[in-house]
């Protein structure tokens, strides 16, 4: 079974642009999350989609990130303009829902994105 | 609402060593509690889960965690460390029922020869 893919895995931009991040969840999951990880913590959830819909996006800043799950399959997180310190590794996650399951969350590899 | 804390943001053991990496969570309801691994440049990868069945739980990797009520402790053991367990490791809870994940701050395990 395929993981969950992202890409780019590296990216380095200049503060004021604009970059954005793809995420293809493992087949037949519902659910996809996007997480941002600042080097020493832990990741901190942006937006959770169920198929193609918005469950939860409370801690996205709005004012600069969007993202769209168009067709309730891949993703797409963006971030316009950038600042220093969205500087951190992008967690792309998916789970399969099923009825009082754990909803345990698949990880892709991540995009670390550098803002200069 | 939930939380986890994880105590110490490094961990030294020798290989061959007794690993114990602590967490304490905080939950007003019954919670889901998770284990993940991170190494570098890498998702993360659960180790194991607990989901109000058996309490001690045995994940991948020979690792192992005890979910204790009355401690609201959720630690992570492992008998004998190994070089390649040096990554950082994560504790996670949520909500039974629910799916939203809050991750602890990590702690890195170091392992010596």
């Amino acid at each position: 079974e395929a993981g969950v893919a992202q890409s780019p895995r590296y990216k380095i931009i200049e503060k004021r642009q604009s970059v954005a991040f793809w995420c293809n969840p493992i087949s037949g999951h519902a659910t996809l999350y996007w997480y941002q990880q600042i080097l020493g913590q832990g990741p901190k959830l942006l937006i959770q989609f169920q198929n193609n819909g918005v469950v939860d996006d409370s801690q996205l800043p709005k004012d600069r990130f969007s993202a769209e799950r168009l067709k309730g399959v891949d993703s797409t997180l963006k971030i316009q303009p950038a600042k220093l310190e969205d500087s951190a590794v992008y967690l792309c996650a998916s789970s399969l829902d099923s009825a009082g399951g754990s909803h345990e969350q698949y990880f892709g590899p991540g995009t670390r994105l550098t803002v200069t | 609402a939930q939380s986890v804390t994880q105590l110490g943001s490094h961990v030294s053991v020798s290989e061959g060593a007794l690993v114990l990496l602590r967490c304490n969570y905080s939950s007003s309801v019954p919670p889901y509690l998770f284990w993940y691994v991170q190494y570098p440049n890498q998702g993360l990868q659960l180790l194991l889960k607990y989901t109000s069945a058996a309490t001690l739980v045995k994940g991948i990797n020979g690792f192992e965690a005890e979910f204790k009520k009355s401690e609201t402790s959720f630690h992570l053991t492992k008998p004998s460390a190994h070089m390649s367990d040096a990554a950082e490791y994560f504790c996670a809870v949520n909500r039974a029922g629910f799916q939203k994940l809050v991750f602890g701050t990590g702690t890195r395990l170091l392992v010596s020869p």
